[in-house]
């Protein structure tokens, strides 16, 4: 089945700067990677998707970019603010969604 | 706007207890997913179910049962409640069957089993 890694697990950054969370899948066959945001005692949201015949998407401050070949996915948010403070979770999908770890990110004012 | 709810937020059993989790959508969603949260391991997928009455296995079923006798409603089962099923319980719904529906979760449910 699916496997995927998720790094760093946290990730403190000083409002204004970029943060980066990487992920690494191990199905080839996976075609859809979605992230999702869980803000404390809240429900895990969809904030951004990638297909697999697609390199890079954005949308506003939020980006990600997709390597097939080395299997390998990242999310990118420049100029964090404090809402963007919360559990990241990346995703794979071959047949079922398979989650990472998470990643706890902390947006210092 | 979608809107999934579970029967409770917070449950309290004892081991051995039988326990129910209830599920419901309100958008006429053909997939449901329980999956289970915990720190360090992310969610992982415990059964999905893409029509009534269907169910498949995820990643993590053992000591797990589900129901989906109605469209709207998928119910994760504890057939006998163990300490190592304390947890945090998500239920999730999506609308087809294409890989790029997103999953709409339920607020949670915490399980303690003492």
């Amino acid at each position: 089945g699916e496997n995927v890694e998720q790094h760093p697990s946290t990730l403190s950054v000083q409002e204004g700067d970029s943060a980066v969370i990487k992920c690494t899948y191990s199905d080839s066959a996976s075609n859809y990677f979605p992230w999702y945001k869980q803000e404390l005692g809240k429900r895990p949201q969809l904030i951004i998707d990638i297909r697999s015949n697609v390199g890079e998407k954005k949308d506003q401050r939020i980006a990600v970019t997709l390597n097939k070949t080395a299997k390998h996915f990242s999310l990118h948010i420049t100029e964090t603010q404090p809402e963007d403070s919360a559990v990241y979770f990346c995703a794979a999908y071959d047949y079922k969604l398979s989650f990472g770890a998470g990643t706890t990110v902390t947006v210092r004012a | 706007d979608v809107k999934v709810t579970q029967s409770s937020r917070y449950l309290v059993k004892r081991t051995g207890e039988k326990v129910f989790l209830e599920c419901v959508q309100d958008m006429d969603h053909e997939n449901m997913f329980w999956y289970r949260q915990d720190p360090g391991l992310g969610l992982r997928l415990i059964y999905f179910s893409y029509d009534v009455k269907m169910k498949e296995k995820g990643d993590i079923p053992e000591g797990y049962s589900v129901s989906r006798e109605k469209k709207e409603r998928f119910s994760l089962i504890l057939e006998s409640a163990s300490t190592n099923q304390t947890s945090m319980y998500l239920c999730a719904s999506s609308q087809g069957l294409a890989e790029t529906y997103e999953q709409c979760f339920g607020p949670g449910t915490r399980l303690t089993v003492t």
